[in-house]
């Protein structure tokens, strides 16, 4: 099974400025098979960037999502107040498993 | 629009079986575009990939639960169900069912999620 190592734990940023999310894979991920989601309190996650780096319906722009291999990147250009949530990375290929989410947090 | 609703019981007591039902609207089970899974998120920890289905009936299932695990398909009704035996009180999460794309494997639509609690 393929481990995914997400860092930091938490992220502590303000309104407007960039967050870079870091997703680490224990072996090579073929980027068609890695996905980012949001998830809020109380709501179930929702997908934001699939195959490494194609936005889902609906998400803006200011997600962007990079990476090859073990290393994959989800960036938010510009916070806005509606992005402060917890990130999950999911892969699929040696069986399929999500990382240990990044929170973003106000700073 | 794809709509995807856990229903069961809430309360479930050590080493019984934990039982869910997803019902689909909105879109049919039977595309064959599609997987239909189980996730679950223990309270304030991360995500955890249990299982799938294909309507046809082919399962598959993350290693560390395939013993206790039974995922199965009712095209007629559309809906899956999940069964989970022996349970124990870290199997307490809030249960997810969702639909996964066959493609490229990822989540595009998600159930609002359903707490079920192991405790006697």
């Amino acid at each position: 099974e393929i481990v995914l190592t997400q860092s930091p734990g938490t992220l502590s940023l303000s309104p407007g400025e960039r967050a870079t999310l870091s997703c680490r894979a224990s072996q090579s991920v073929s980027s068609s098979y890695l996905a980012w989601y949001q998830q809020k309190p109380g709501q179930a996650p929702r997908l934001l960037i699939y195959g490494a780096s194609s936005r889902a319906t609906g998400i803006p722009d200011r997600f962007s999502g990079s990476g090859s291999g073990t290393d994959f990147t989800l960036t938010i250009s510009r916070l806005e107040p509606e992005d402060f949530a917890v990130y999950y990375c999911q892969q699929y290929g040696r069986g399929l498993t999500f990382g240990g989410g990044t929170k973003v947090e106000i700073k | 629009q794809v709509q995807l609703q856990e229903s069961g019981p809430g309360l479930v007591k050590p080493s019984q079986t934990l039982s869910l039902t997803c019902t689909v609207s909105g879109g049919s089970i039977s595309s064959g575009d599609y997987y239909w899974s189980w996730i679950r998120q223990p309270p304030g920890k991360g995500l955890e990939w249990i299982g799938y289905i294909y309507y046809s009936g082919s399962t598959y299932y993350n290693p560390s639960l395939k013993s206790r695990v039974t995922i199965s398909v009712d095209t007629s009704k559309n809906q899956f169900s999940l069964k989970l035996s022996s349970v124990t009180a870290a199997d307490t999460a809030v249960y997810y069912c969702a639909r996964v794309t066959s493609y490229f494997y990822y989540f595009d639509y998600w159930g609002q999620g359903t707490l079920v609690t192991v405790s006697s």
